[in-house]
């Protein structure tokens, strides 16, 4: 298996602009999990689903953060619209179940740049 | 929720010598601890974990150690090699809950 996969690796846009990430799990894990990278606030966790259906979203910092995963191989990050203070990096994360000591395996994440 | 410290967040040690992190948990339950290594433009990688019924753990120059009592846990890295620098993550978890991290290490390995 390639690992989980990650486009795009870098994307910069402009203010207001909607961004979209997207993520490929692992095959045949059960839980996906979204986190953003700040210097700050180090690795957040925004929201995780299992078995394709949002568990806790608790962690989306505002209404302008969507996440869906349609089907067990796809999953998407959505910012609309988009602001400076989104600059990060986010990485997607699989892993075979949820928590449950369970290995997540990362994504090598997209780099977001608002400008 | 759980809350997770991470010291020091940055680490300079000349190769050859040890390197300790040391992370603390709020959270009494948790049982599942792993920790991560990012090197620069990758996503985190486990390195080792340890689970609540083990008081220590080792593979070859790593090794981890819990306390339950007091909560808290540390990585040791022997014999430090330039590759060994990176951003360490201690992690934490309970049960069906999914990973919170602490906020990182950044380890120097000075040749």
């Amino acid at each position: 298996d390639a690992g989980v996969i990650q486009s795009p690796r870098h994307e910069v846009t402009e203010m207001g602009q909607e961004v979209t990430l997207r993520c490929k799990p692992i095959s045949g894990h059960n839980s996906l999990f979204w986190y953003r990278q700040t210097m700050m606030r180090g690795l957040e966790l925004l929201i995780y689903f299992n078995n394709n259906v949002p568990i806790d979203d608790s962690g989306m910092p505002e209404d302008r953060f969507s996440a869906k995963m349609p089907n067990a191989s796809f999953s998407t990050l959505k910012i609309q619209p988009s602001e400076p203070r989104d600059s990060a990096v986010y990485f997607c994360a699989s892993s075979q179940e949820q928590g449950a000591q369970s290995e997540a395996f990362f994504g090598q994440g997209t780099r977001l740049t608002v400008v | 929720g759980e809350n997770v410290e991470q010291h020091p967040s940055t680490l300079s040690v000349q190769e050859g010598d040890s390197a300790v992190i040391k992370c603390t948990y709020s959270d009494s339950a948790s049982n599942y601890f792993p920790w991560y290594k990012q090197e620069l433009g990758k996503g985190p990688q486990l390195i080792i974990d340890i689970r609540s019924n083990v008081g220590e753990k080792k593979d070859q120059r790593i090794a981890v150690t819990l306390n339950k009592t007091a909560k808290h846990f540390s990585l040791h890295i022997t014999e430090t090699q330039p590759e060994d620098s990176a951003v360490y993550f201690c992690a934490v978890n309970s049960g069906n809950t999914p990973l919170v991290f602490g906020k990182g290490t950044r380890l120097s390995v000075i040749a």
